[in-house]
């Protein structure tokens, strides 16, 4: 069965120091997501894509996030210079459809700021 | 604004007894219907949903939730819990309405006793 996978699962990284999360979503899938979960939080939306757009961002999605989809399998979300309270998991999801569909999600990468 | 309610934070019960974990939500549209499971290490595993239609939805591993529009809840059930069911359990809302994104729960942590 197609799964989202996150690469790296764990990610330790110097305040102020930009990182990489990658998630390759499910192939057939054309909506993409990022999520996170501050540990004893919510899990909460960061960010929708869609055909090579974001199209909807929340208001965690500031300036110092961005997502790409640099090539057809991968999807990827950039912190440009990290601060503290970016300690999180990191879920990536897909759906199929452009309309409301079941979102997939993958295993998280736990992201640790020092 | 969206929310989502999951009033118990913990539930322990014992092995081969039955299972409700509540989930209550304020929508202003239409809600599409999630529960999501999270073992240890584990990313996010779709139980069931609900869209339309009968509004009582089986899920996989024996789950089912019957979503109530009078009562704004979708509880989630099972007959016989097992050992392998300990877990976190999220509910999620979305709506079309406000875009693909999902609204969580604060999540529930089952724990079985043998």
């Amino acid at each position: 069965e197609p799964e989202v996978t996150q690469t790296p699962s764990h990610q330790v990284t110097q305040m102020g120091q930009e990182v990489i999360l990658r998630c390759v979503p499910i192939s057939n899938h054309l909506y993409f997501y990022w999520y996170r979960q501050i540990l004893g939080q919510k899990v909460e939306f960061l960010v929708s894509f869609y055909n090579n757009e974001i199209s909807e961002k929340s208001e965690i999605f500031d300036d110092q996030f961005s997502v790409e989809r640099p090539d057809g399998s991968n999807f990827t979300l950039k912190i440009r210079s990290t601060k503290l309270e970016d300690s999180a998991m990191y879920f990536c999801a897909s759906s199929v459809s452009v309309t409301m569909d079941t979102q997939y999600f993958g295993p998280g990468t736990r992201l640790t700021v020092l | 604004a969206q929310s989502v309610t999951q009033p118990d934070i913990h539930i322990t019960v014992s092995e081969g007894a039955s299972l409700e974990l509540r989930c209550n939500y304020s929508y202003g549209a239409t809600p599409y219907l999630f529960w999501y499971v999270q073992s240890p290490g584990q990313g996010l595993q779709l139980l069931l949903k609900y869209f339309s239609g009968d509004t009582l939805v089986q899920g996989i591993k024996g789950f089912e939730a019957e979503f109530k529009r009078s009562q704004s809840s979708f509880n989630l059930r099972k007959p016989s819990v097992h050992w392998s069911d300990a877990a976190e359990y999220f509910c999620a809302v979305g709506a079309r309405e406000y875009g693909n994104k999902l609204v969580f729960g604060a999540g529930t942590i089952l724990r079985v006793k043998s």
